[in-house]
């Protein structure tokens, strides 16, 4: 089984719906994150959590909310979904220690806001 | 602000040449500087990372180049093979704060058979 999975991987829906991304995570991490990725633009830092008291906004999170509901569960919510949220979203665990800092990404949600 | 900047936006090679992605940074409290790689359909994985008081690191037919006076670190794909086609993301992480990494915008590497 994958170490973070998201769901769903794909979704369309039209503005102004409520739009909830979920991602569950087996590796043990306290740290989780959300990114998207949009051509040309690289990866973009939306959230992040240290633990589940402890979340963070990133570059980009106008437009967005999160929830940590466990260490192992994280979600991206958008609360009125709008065409320029049309994006590649990735969930991320990162683990640091002696000598390594390693994010493990899920497998991406394509979102499409018609 | 793109914090780190990556170049070329896409690259086509030959089988059994050299590939090699740029990346130049402004910031010096980066402390790190982890590439990515990923396929179709995937999520980025890490693919090898440097630490700024060394100059290379090698592992296999990867190398990251780094030059700390230039603020500029490349990766160098040797032999490239049709398998290493794939989006690459340069990255570096913040000495400060949350140490949260900033990704280059990525290079679509195609290797031709």
């Amino acid at each position: 089984d994958a170490d973070v999975t998201q769901t769903p991987r794909n979704r369309i829906t039209k503005t102004g719906k409520r739009i909830m991304l979920e991602c569950s995570q087996t590796k043990g991490h306290d740290r989780m994150y959300w990114y998207r990725q949009d051509p040309g633009l690289g990866l973009r830092l939306i959230y992040y959590s240290f633990d589940v008291k402890d979340i963070n906004k990133g570059e980009i999170s106008d437009g967005y909310s999160v929830s940590r509901q466990a260490q192992a569960k994280f979600s991206l919510s958008l609360e009125s979904a709008i065409p320029n949220q049309t994006a590649l979203y990735f969930c991320a665990t990162r683990e640091t220690g002696m000598g390594t800092d390693t994010q493990y990404f899920g497998p991406g949600t394509r979102l499409t806001v018609l | 602000q793109q914090q780190v900047k990556q170049s070329p936006q896409s690259l086509i090679v030959q089988k059994g040449g050299i590939s090699i992605i740029n990346c130049a940074y402004e910031n010096t409290a980066f402390d790190y500087f982890p590439w990515y790689q990923q396929f179709p359909g995937k999520g980025p994985a890490l693919l090898i990372a440097i630490r700024p008081d060394v100059s290379e690191k090698k592992e296999g037919r990867f190398t990251i180049s780094f030059n700390k006076s230039a603020k500029q670190f490349s990766l160098h794909i040797m032999d490239s093979q049709p398998g290493d086609s794939a989006t690459y993301f340069c990255a570096a992480r913040s000495k400060t704060g949350a140490n949260n990494l900033f990704f280059g915008t990525g290079t679509r590497l195609t290797v031709i058979p």
